[in-house]
């Protein structure tokens, strides 16, 4: 079974700041999805990461996906308090009968304070 | 605009009952998920399904049952709903067509209480 480990799980930072979460998965897969929940809110999803070496922005966040190491990455630039939020990344099975489902990491829950 | 409905918002039922949760999309998508986020566990299968009558178990399927009688509709059922079901349940669909990489859309989630 296809494991995903997202860490740090909790992340508080100051504004201005840069961080990194990190998202590990078990085995081959080259889809990665990251969404992002607010508070009693649903997930929206943020990138979608389709092969070794993409990296995609948008804003502050900018995410990048290493197939090989299999390892992405969600890199926040100058955090505002805005992007306070949860973070998961999720990974597509490869092949069988699982084709199509998500493995989702348990989340980082990322606070931004002044 | 992509949307994923779930019936309602925040529901309470006692021990015992049998539960239904709905979940409607209206993108013409072949799959349909269901899950329940736990604080601390983040997300987790409960069932999925590719097609129209068909489903299959996901990760914690013990106590639920589904129903896909219809493309757009995909239903959740406790069968006999216990305290340690209480939970927020999301539904969510995605596409098999073409540009099968597109990410799952989710709907608002039903904060599921049990007495």
């Amino acid at each position: 079974e296809l494991k995903v480990e997202q860490n740090p799980l909790f992340l508080s930072m100051q504004e201005g700041k840069n961080y990194t979460i990190y998202c590990n998965y078990s085995t081959t897969s080259d889809r990665l999805y990251w969404y992002r929940q607010d508070p009693g809110k649903s997930l929206e999803s943020l990138f979608v990461l389709l092969s070794n070496g993409a990296v995609k922005q948008e804003g502050r966040l900018m995410a990048s996906l290493d197939t090989k190491a299999r390892l992405s990455t969600l890199h926040i630039t100058a955090a505002v308090h805005d992007l306070s939020a949860t973070y998961f990344c999720a990974v597509k099975a490869d092949r069988g009968s699982t084709l199509g489902r998500l493995y989702f990491g348990r989340g980082t829950q990322l606070t931004v304070w002044p | 605009d992509v949307k994923v409905t779930q019936s309602s918002r925040y529901l309470v039922k006692r021990t015992g009952e049998k539960v239904f949760l709905e979940c409607v999309q209206d993108m013409d998508h072949e799959n349909m998920f269901w899950y329940r986020q736990d604080p601390g566990l983040g997300l987790r299968l409960i069932y999925f399904s590719y097609d129209v009558k068909m489903k299959e178990k996901g990760d914690i399927p013990e106590g639920y049952s589904v129903s896909r009688e219809k493309k757009e509709r995909f239903s959740l059922i406790l069968e006999s709903a216990s305290t340690n079901q209480t939970s927020m349940y999301l539904c969510a669909s995605s596409s098999r067509k073409g540009l099968s990489n597109q990410p799952q859309h989710f709907g608002d989630g039903t904060r599921l209480s049990i007495l």
